[in-house]
C-alpha cells in the first residue's frame, strides 16, 4: 500500500496567516492526489483534486501543488471557517489511501 | 442537488454481518463510481471499496475476504456488506460518489456503526 505522511500533524495559526501542509507519498503517485477538509461531526469535503485543481465552490485562498511524491496544500490567508482537519488521499494505486490528517487550530 | 444518505443498524454483534445502504437522490447512479469509506479514531480514514454503476468492483485487500459492495440502479442505491465483524469494525461509515475511481465531492453524512454484544 502507498503510505501518505502529512506534516505537521497539528498546527496552530491565526486568522490571516498563510499556512502550508505537506503530504509525502511513499512512492511516485504522479498527480493522483486529492485534499479534503473535515470539520467535527461532518463528512470530509473535497478541496483540491489532481494535486492542484480547485473543486467547484472552494475559495481561491486554497491552492495545491506538487507531483510525484511531494505535495502541498496552502491556505493563503486563514479565515475562521478554515480551522479544521485536512487529509490528503491518493488514487494512483489501489488500495486508495489517506494521510493521517493535519489538525489546524486557532492560536 | 446530489444527496447521499446512509442507512442501516447502528449496532451489530460480533461475528455478525454489517449491512448498510446508501440512497442517492438528485442524480442518477449511472455513470459514477460509488465508494464506501470508514473512519475510526484508531485507523483514521480507510477506503473500503467502490462499485461502478455497471457492477464492477474494487476492494481494499485488508477486508477483501469479508466485504461485498452491490448496486441497485432501479432504486438508485448501493450497499455494503461486511461479514464476521469485530470491535475493530466500529466506525463511522460514509458513502461517497466519485466521478472517477476515487472518492470525490459528494459524501453522505455518515453513520456510526458500533460492534458490541
Amino acid at each position: 500500500d502507498i503510505q501518505l505522511t502529512q506534516s505537521p500533524s497539528s498546527l496552530s495559526a491565526s486568522v490571516g496567516d498563510r499556512v502550508t501542509i505537506t503530504c509525502q507519498a511513499s512512492q511516485d503517485i504522479n498527480k493522483f492526489l486529492n485534499w479534503f477538509q473535515q470539520k467535527p461531526g461532518k463528512a470530509p469535503k473535497l478541496l483540491i483534486y489532481d494535486a492542484s485543481n480547485l473543486d467547484a465552490g472552494v475559495p481561491a485562498r486554497f491552492s495545491g501543488s506538487g507531483s510525484g511524491t511531494h505535495f502541498t496544500l496552502t491556505i493563503s490567508s486563514l479565515q475562521p471557517e478554515d480551522f479544521a482537519t485536512y487529509f490528503c488521499q491518493q488514487f494512483d494505486n489501489l488500495p486508495i489511501t489517506f494521510g493521517q490528517g493535519t489538525r489546524l487550530d486557532i492560536k | 442537488q446530489v444527496q447521499l444518505q446512509e442507512s442501516g443498524p447502528g449496532l451489530v454483534k460480533p461475528s455478525e454481518t454489517l449491512s448498510l445502504t446508501c440512497s442517492v437522490s438528485g442524480d442518477s447512479i449511472r455513470g459514477y463510481h460509488w465508494n464506501w469509506v470508514r473512519q475510526s479514531p484508531g485507523k483514521g480514514l480507510e477506503w473500503l471499496g467502490y462499485i461502478y454503476y455497471s457492477g464492477s468492483t474494487s476492494y481494499n485487500p485488508s477486508i477483501k475476504s469479508r466485504v461485498t459492495i452491490s448496486v441497485d440502479t432501479s432504486k438508485n442505491q448501493f450497499s455494503l456488506s461486511l461479514v464476521s465483524v469485530t470491535a475493530s469494525d466500529t466506525a463511522v461509515y460514509f458513502c461517497v460518489r466519485g466521478n472517477r475511481p476515487t472518492p470525490g465531492g459528494y459524501w453522505g453524512r455518515g453513520i456510526l456503526v458500533t460492534v458490541s454484544s
